[in-house]
């Protein structure tokens, strides 16, 4: 079991370019979580998925943000037109279908974002 | 202040000893877990201990919960060098989609421990 894989683990992007981040869940799992990091803080959530749902999207920033979870195919977390201030680790994590043990999280590696 | 501090936010100890760690909360909660972060890893699971239960062990690991407090604290017993890690609790709300528990997660804002050889 491969756990939850992202890609990339290191993004570059200059101001205005748009940045595409990709995770898989592990296997078996089929809820999504995004949470994003700023340097020496916890995280924070953004949203979560099921496959082709948005449930709860509280956490995101109203624009230039968007996240999905396609019938096939990884979930994508999307960031337009970036700025400095989106610098920063974005965790994807995967739970079990709801009930018991479905907010123990399995997190992925993460993937870390520099906009220069 | 945030749902989930831990304090201290740093803490430098020797192997052998024991270290403690502790979470406040301001909302009421399902659940409080406990999290560890390698540096630049992702987080690991490490415990769950539910809001009607008071204390919960595991191996090395002993956690408390006081709900009339709302806080929690982390044991870690016998540290070892490779204990050294970021620790984070997390919360979830009484809130749910569908009625059911998700992982909609509140984190601190960590504990950095340094376990010295």
């Amino acid at each position: 079991n491969a756990g939850v894989m992202q890609n990339p683990r290191h993004l570059v992007r200059r101001r205005g370019q748009e940045a595409r981040l990709r995770c898989s869940p592990m296997k078996g799992h089929s809820h999504v979580y995004w949470y994003r990091q700023l340097p020496e803080e916890g995280l924070k959530f953004m949203v979560y998925l099921q496959k082709e749902n948005i449930i709860d999207e509280s956490g995101m920033p109203k624009e230039r943000f968007s996240a999905e979870f396609p019938k096939e195919g990884p979930s994508i977390l999307r960031i337009q037109q970036v700025v400095r201030g989106d610098s920063a680790a974005y965790f994807c994590a995967s739970s079990p279908r709801g009930g018991p043990g479905a907010n123990v999280l399995t997190f992925g590696a993460g993937s870390r974002l520099t906009v220069l | 202040s945030q749902q989930g501090e831990e304090d201290p936010q740093a803490l430098s100890i020797q192997e052998g000893e024991n270290a403690t760690m502790n979470c406040s909360y301001k909302t009421s909660i399902n659940n409080l877990q406990w999290y560890r972060q390698n540096s630049g890893r992702g987080l690991v699971h490490l415990i769950l201990i539910r809001s009607n239960e008071r204390e919960k062990h595991s191996g090395r690991l002993r956690v408390t919960l006081d709900t009339s407090k709302k806080s929690s604290s982390l044991l870690i017993t016998a540290s070892r060098a490779a204990d050294t890690a970021s620790y984070f609790c997390a919360t979830d709300g009484l809130l749910s989609a569908g009625g059911t528990s998700y992982g909609k997660l509140t984190f601190g804002q960590g504990t950095i421990l340094t376990v010295h050889p």
